[in-house]
């Protein structure tokens, strides 16, 4: 079975404070994803990655940055948390770029953040 | 980009069946997905269409038209587990998935 973790299921930041989000797979993945979820508005993506050291912006990547330094590990970085990045941060991996099924991402359990 | 549309919430009653519709607009398509999200956990996949027609796995099944940009996903003798939103989600030739807000599924005895 896939397995994706994150660092963290809750976590409460002050404004303006550095945040780090971990997130690792174990079944040597090529994409990791990273989303944001929030009531009505649904799952959107804010950074991914397809391979060790790349990354690509996704939807709204404002206020984020990501590092990818090992294939398993795919960390999402807050510079300066503001009260409107208060949100569940959801991780997710999958096997190969544009292979349909196996286009099917594997979600880790996810971090809540409250930025105060 | 995506534009996808499924209802915000459905309720039915346990043993019933639903049938939730997602429609999307597409600049690029490559297969559709289904998943399940419990409250506080994390999705989970159910089901992959890429072409026409219908898809079944036990209670499940799903359902695409790639012409008419539908698909819907049937539920079967509804348990009250079943309570959960259920998430539409188009996927693109880079292997992104562009998520639908999500249908919330309230089973009652």
């Amino acid at each position: 079975d896939v397995k994706v973790t994150q660092s963290s299921r809750y976590l409460v930041k002050r404004t303006g404070e550095k945040v780090f989000l971990e997130c690792v797979q174990d079944m040597d993945h090529e994409n990791m994803f990273w989303y944001r979820q929030d009531p009505g508005l649904g799952l959107r993506l804010i950074y991914f990655s397809y391979d060790v050291k790349m990354k690509e912006k996704g939807d709204i990547p404002e206020g984020y940055s990501v590092s990818r330094e090992k294939k398993e590990r795919f960390s999402l970085i807050l510079e300066s948390a503001s009260t409107n990045q208060t949100s569940m941060y959801l991780c997710a991996s999958s096997s190969i770029r544009g292979s349909g099924r196996r286009n099917t991402q594997y979600f880790g359990p996810g971090t809540r953040l409250t930025v105060l | 980009g995506q534009n996808i549309d499924q209802p915000t919430e459905m309720t039915a009653t346990e043993g019933a069946i639903v049938q939730i519709n997602c429609t999307y607009q597409t600049s690029g398509f490559n297969g559709l997905f289904w998943y399940q999200q419990h409250a506080g956990e994390a999705p989970t996949f159910l089901s992959y269409n890429v072409l026409d027609g219908l898809e079944e796995k036990g209670r499940f099944s799903s359902f695409l038209s790639r012409s008419k940009g539908y698909s819907y996903l049937l539920l079967k003798e509804l348990q009250m587990k079943d309570s959960a939103s259920y998430l539409c989600a188009v996927g693109d030739s880079w292997g992104k998935l562009q998520f639908g807000a999500g249908t919330q599924v309230v089973v009652t005895p």
